[in-house]
């Protein structure tokens, strides 16, 4: 079966920091991964998604940027944190056909002070 | 742009009772719906999936319908226990060959079931 893991849980970081969230994959080959965001108060907004190695699509600007060094590998980044940056970010797999269900990891808890 | 609106932002019942929770999206070619469950501070958990073609999804006392053409699914607890507090998201996706699949999701209702 299909598993997403995501680290870490949570985490507090300055402003100005860099960041590096990862999210891997098992049960699956050449998934469709995506990171969420979700703020207080808000739905769930999409960052980025990606359809294979190396292949990220962003959806807005921001200050965080995204990689897929490997197949099952999704990594969220920034060089420097903003307090804007802060929520709850959530990987996902999406897989192919309208019968296949969506799976999220966990999340991380980034709180920027 | 699809928008997803799900209505009672929040809802407080006592144990025993059916609920409606309701989504309503504005585009309707959607490939699927899926009704998602998340517990405070966790991550998602895919309760129900509704292909396009369907009209309803059933999982034990959870029954979502969907009505394409009117852009409306409505996710059916029956006999609400106090472990189906969380809140609960509605989220659609449109066809794989331009947006890949991504999901367009509402904000959410807020479910608590008191004892």
């Amino acid at each position: 079966s299909q598993t997403i893991h995501q680290w870490p849980a949570t985490l507090v970081q300055p402003v100005g920091s860099p960041l590096s969230l990862e999210c891997t994959v098992e049960g699956t080959s050449n998934p469709n991964l995506y990171w969420y965001r979700q703020a207080a108060g808000r739905g769930l907004q999409l960052l980025f998604y990606s359809v294979g190695i190396g292949q990220i699509s962003s959806e807005v600007p921001q200050n965080l940027s995204a990689s897929r060094p490997q197949d099952r590998q999704f990594i969220l980044s920034s060089k420097k944190l903003l307090l804007s940056d802060s929520g709850f970010y959530l990987c996902a797999w999406i897989g192919q056909g309208p019968a296949t269900e969506a799976f999220f990891g966990q999340g991380t808890r980034l709180t920027v002070v | 742009k699809q928008e997803v609106t799900q209505i009672p932002a929040a809802l407080s019942v006592p144990e025993g009772e059916n609920l409606v929770l309701n989504c309503s999206f504005t585009d309707s070619a959607i490939y699927n719906l899926q009704w998602f469950r998340q517990d405070p501070g966790k991550g998602l958990t895919s309760l129900l999936l509704i292909q396009s073609s369907q009209r309803e999804q059933t999982s034990g006392r959870l029954n979502a319908s969907l009505d394409k053409s009117s852009g409306r699914s409505t996710l059916y607890i029956a006999a609400s226990q106090p472990g189906d507090s969380a809140t609960y998201l509605c989220a659609v996706s449109h066809d794989r060959g331009s947006t890949l699949g991504r999901l367009y999701f509402g904000r959410g209702t807020q479910l608590t079931v008191w004892p």
